[in-house]
């Protein structure tokens, strides 16, 4: 597709339930990325995948939070047992590669809110 | 710890006036420095960036200026206009990291016309 899509848009669960949240990037694009918006923490980097490489997972806040990324394409960001504070809105992006290109194109996220 | 801290964290500018966002960095190893432009509803998009062999870089209207010694940049908005009105994000990275990007708090910028 023309841009980074994310479903769904808007996720409204109850606390203790777990979700999944889509990411299918930019053709070509080997490299994607999951960074979570809240108004308390800002914009944090969350994982990231690069061609067939371990992805790294350093900004996982706990093992609750686990994502996969499908034939170098689609992502899925999964998170068991969903807690309020896990309430933000969940940006997926991708890039040409980590080295090459200037940036990354975001989606338009996924609105997660726990209640 | 924030190693980017960005400043103000909002601006109201009117129309035709200079907007002017500063940030700051801690970690010398970053090699990237990105501005995001964001609408209520929508994700960052990118605006315009700058590696640090270079002081300033002009994109149309946006310009960054980069200082390597005091760790900082900045981003001037030129002739702002209603539709600049948004929230105004730095970044940094490493690229050889994974080009992670670290991520100032943000500036809600309002352009009065």
């Amino acid at each position: 597709g023309a841009g980074v899509s994310q479903s769904p848009s808007n996720k409204v669960t109850e606390k203790g339930k777990d979700v999944e949240l889509r990411c299918d990037p930019i053709s070509g694009h080997t490299a994607l990325y999951w960074y979570r918006q809240s108004l308390g923490q800002g914009l944090e980097f969350l994982i990231y995948f690069q061609g067939n490489s371990a992805p790294d997972k350093s900004g996982l806040p706990s093992d609750r939070f686990s994502a996969e990324r499908t034939g170098g394409s689609v992502s899925t960001l999964t998170i068991q047992r969903t807690q309020q504070e896990d309430s933000a809105v969940y940006l997926c992006a991708s890039s040409l590669g980590v080295l090459g290109g200037d940036g990354y194109t975001f989606g338009s996220g996924t609105r997660l809110t726990v209640v | 710890q924030q190693q980017v801290k960005q400043s103000p964290q909002s601006l109201i500018v009117q129309k035709g006036g200079i907007s002017i966002i500063n940030c700051a960095y801690e970690n010398t190893a970053f090699d990237y420095f990105p501005w995001y432009q964001q609408f209520p509803g929508k994700g960052p998009a990118l605006l315009i960036a700058i590696r640090p062999d270079v002081s300033e870089k002009k994109e149309g209207r946006f310009t960054i200026s980069f200082n390597k010694s005091a760790k900082q940049f900045s981003l001037h908005i030129m002739d702002s206009q209603p539709g600049d009105s948004a929230t105004y994000f730095c970044a940094a990275s490493m690229r050889a990291a994974g080009n992670k990007l670290t991520f100032g708090g943000g500036t809600r910028v309002l352009v009065k016309p």
